[in-house]
């Protein structure tokens, strides 16, 4: 039982263009979302978060959208740089049970090609 | 400020032999989660704490894995005896809970080879 899921293992974008990674859930009582990248050999570093009061959380070159209604987040990079070239994880939590727990989506391997 | 910091980053060792995970948290923060990533699994959370209280260990695939917090700043993971299906990504990270909204900071994790 997947409740988050990346449905694209993989994302070649051109520098400069828009990088658009995306990320479903199943379950409603979600109300906290983050976005992690990773680099080889290295944890996954946090990135943007967004908590389900809002549609839309920006933070330079980063933005995440939260469709509620369809149960469906993305993450845009504009405009994208190969340093962004990484595996992006999208996690999701019930902030308010106060656990911290995370479910992590599988990963979505991006390259951007200069 | 220093970050989550695991050791060993690889272990490589033969099937049956007891396995050792460490990890030292983020002062000040109040939870810690030990993950698992694989190929076929991705990254999955084996068992968390929170104030050294072990919450849910339910991810924690067999017996032969057990997880201790005997303080604020150190945690283990062990795995006795190990298997060649052990072999995997450990990841630790903490996080201050009970705030709202704050994410998990991780180490960089180590890579274990179960020969």
């Amino acid at each position: 039982d997947q409740q988050v899921k990346q449905n694209s293992p993989s994302l070649s974008v051109q520098e400069g263009r828009i990088s658009i990674l995306n990320c479903d859930y199943t379950n409603s009582m979600f109300d906290y979302f983050l976005w992690y990248k990773k680099y080889p050999a290295e944890g996954p570093t946090f990135l943007i978060s967004i908590s389900s009061i809002k549609d839309k959380n920006e933070d330079g070159r980063f933005t995440v959208f939260l469709n509620k209604s369809a149960k469906h987040l993305s993450l845009h990079i504009v405009p994208s740089q190969p340093g962004d070239s990484a595996v992006y994880f999208c996690a999701a939590s019930v902030d308010r049970s106060n656990t911290g727990k995370l479910i992590f989506g599988q990963g979505t391997t991006l390259q951007v090609k200069p | 400020d220093a970050g989550v910091i695991q050791s060993p980053r690889h272990e490589v060792t033969e099937m049956g032999q007891e396995v050792t995970l460490r990890c030292k948290p983020i002062s000040g923060h109040n939870s810690l989660f030990w993950y698992r990533q694989t190929m076929m699994r991705g990254l999955e959370l084996l068992i968390y704490f929170n104030n050294n209280v072990p919450i849910d260990d339910s991810g924690m695939p067999e017996d032969r894995f057990s997880a201790k917090m005997p303080n604020a700043s150190f945690s283990t993971l062990k795995i006795q005896p190990s298997e060649p299906r052990d072999s995997a990504v450990y990841f630790c990270a903490s996080g201050l809970i009970g705030q709202g909204g704050q994410p998990q900071h991780f180490g960089d994790g180590t890579r274990l080879s179960i020969l």
